[in-house]
């Protein structure tokens, strides 16, 4: 079956530091992936998807940027964070086929000071 | 490109019935509906892909209008775990990338 893992649940950060979030998917091979940020009470914000390794797509210009390294690894990542960047980041998989949704990882709450 | 999600909360007594609608101005390739519990990710309910098209498990069910422009969630004789926020998704392009209503927030009390 498959298992998406998102890394770590929980961070703390001071404005100007780096960050970067981790996302692996198991069970599965060549999956469409996302990086989505919810801040407290509000939506779902699409920030990066990719259709394969290295394929980047923004949605969202901003600070951070993403990468696909390996065909089931997706990394968000930012060199200067800012308070704005607070917020909830998940990340998802689906499958390259209309019939099924995505699939959440548990998310990273991230908090930047 | 987000859809526009009506209402932004409701409260029901268990055994009551809710709707929740999700719009768009233009047509829409695809519809996804997500529960998100209170600090948990959201979870895949369904995806509605044809105009016309109805689908639903246990008392919850969807519909896609002929136009593909609207789509309504029906909670029917609701139960204290459909509590949370409900999200549309919605898709234009069939290019595989949701963007999502701001959510209904559903609390049912006993």
């Amino acid at each position: 079956s498959q298992t998406i893992h998102q890394w770590p649940a929980t961070l703390v950060q001071p404005v100007g530091s780096p960050l970067s979030l981790e996302c692996t998917v198991e069970g599965t091979s060549n999956p469409n992936l996302y990086w989505y940020r919810q801040a407290a009470g509000r939506g779902l914000q699409l920030l990066f998807y990719s259709v394969g390794i290295g394929q980047i797509s923004s949605e969202v210009p901003q600070n951070l940027s993403a990468s696909r390294p390996q065909d089931r690894q997706f990394i968000l990542s930012s060199k200067k964070l800012l308070l704005s960047d607070s917020g909830f980041y998940l990340c998802a998989w689906r499958a390259g086929t209309d019939l099924y949704g995505y699939t959440f990882g548990s998310g990273t709450r991230l908090t930047v000071v | 490109q987000q859809p526009v999600q009506s209402p932004q909360a409701v409260i029901l007594r268990e055994g009551e019935d809710a709707v929740i609608n999700c719009s768009s101005s233009k047509a829409l390739y695809s519809v996804h509906w997500y529960r998100q519990k209170h600090g948990e990710a959201p979870v895949f309910l369904m995806i509605l892909l044809k105009g016309g098209e109805q689908k639903g498990h246990d008392k919850i069910s969807a519909s896609f209008n002929e136009k593909k422009q609207q789509s309504s969630l029906y909670l029917t004789a609701s139960q204290l775990s459909y509590s949370g926020t409900y999200f549309c998704g919605t898709d234009k392009t069939g290019a595989n990338n949701l963007f999502f209503g701001t959510g209904t927030r559903l609390t049912v009390i006993p």
